[in-house]
């Protein structure tokens, strides 16, 4: 199993709303990420876990708050997003954290702010 | 300042038709060059991984060179389908980062 799941594949939400994006890998990585992804842009780091603690904050808007539970799922908590914040959200994992190791994308989330 | 940067931007070819794409980079120290397909709205699918030794890569229609004195790599599709139609990235890591330095991609589209 080389997949990365990621739930919901579209999400439309408005600005006062809270909603979680959710991620899973039963690979075995030790390293899980999160990227957004602008149209016709490539994917910017917005987050890395390695071995479940949070190792990589790329100075985020506290509106996005990630979570660990286990080393198979990671979360991504929205509250209070603005327009701009839509976006492809691509989650991704790897054997370890310092990027010598294949990384395997997630099929992303598409999500809308209205 | 760690960058990759690719060319053409874009590409048109007819089905059948080979094509090769260009990376340039300026990581350093270097780790490895990934090549990626990703389909529109869809997360990046991996083609290649190649580490400072290695020269050369293939997978299936797919071959990626790396020349790691030049700082360039290449991506070259063999007997394009219609499924190749997609942007293909190119995606440097550094030594001793938990980070990936990404392309900004070329989208190819493959007519019939």
């Amino acid at each position: 199993d080389t997949e990365v799941t990621q739930t919901p594949k579209h999400l439309v939400m408005g600005m006062t709303n809270k909603k979680s994006l959710k991620c899973e890998q039963h690979m075995g990585h030790r390293a899980m990420y999160w990227y957004k992804q602008k149209a016709k842009k490539p994917p910017e780091l917005m987050f890395v876990y390695s071995y479940e603690k949070l190792s990589i904050n790329e100075s985020v808007p506290s509106r996005f708050s990630p979570e660990c539970p286990n080393s198979s799922l990671l979360n991504l908590h929205l509250h209070a997003l603005q327009p701009e914040d839509s976006a492809l959200y691509l989650c991704a994992s790897s054997q370890y954290g310092d990027m010598n190791t294949e990384a395997f994308f997630g099929q992303g989330t598409r999500l809308t702010v209205v | 300042k760690n960058q990759v940067e690719q060319s053409p931007q874009s590409l048109i070819i007819l089905e059948g038709k080979n094509c090769t794409l260009q990376c340039n980079y300026t990581v350093s120290p270097f780790s490895n060059l990934r090549w990626y397909k990703q389909d529109t709205g869809r997360g990046p699918v991996s083609l290649t991984i190649m580490t400072f030794s290695e020269n050369t890569k293939s997978n299936g229609r797919y071959t990626a060179t790396l020349d790691a004195d030049t700082k360039q790599s290449s991506l070259h599709i063999t007997a394009s389908q219609l499924s190749d139609s997609a942007s293909y990235i190119c995606v440097v890591s550094a030594r001793l980062t938990d980070k990936l330095i990404f392309g900004t991609g070329t989208r190819l589209q493959v007519f019939p």
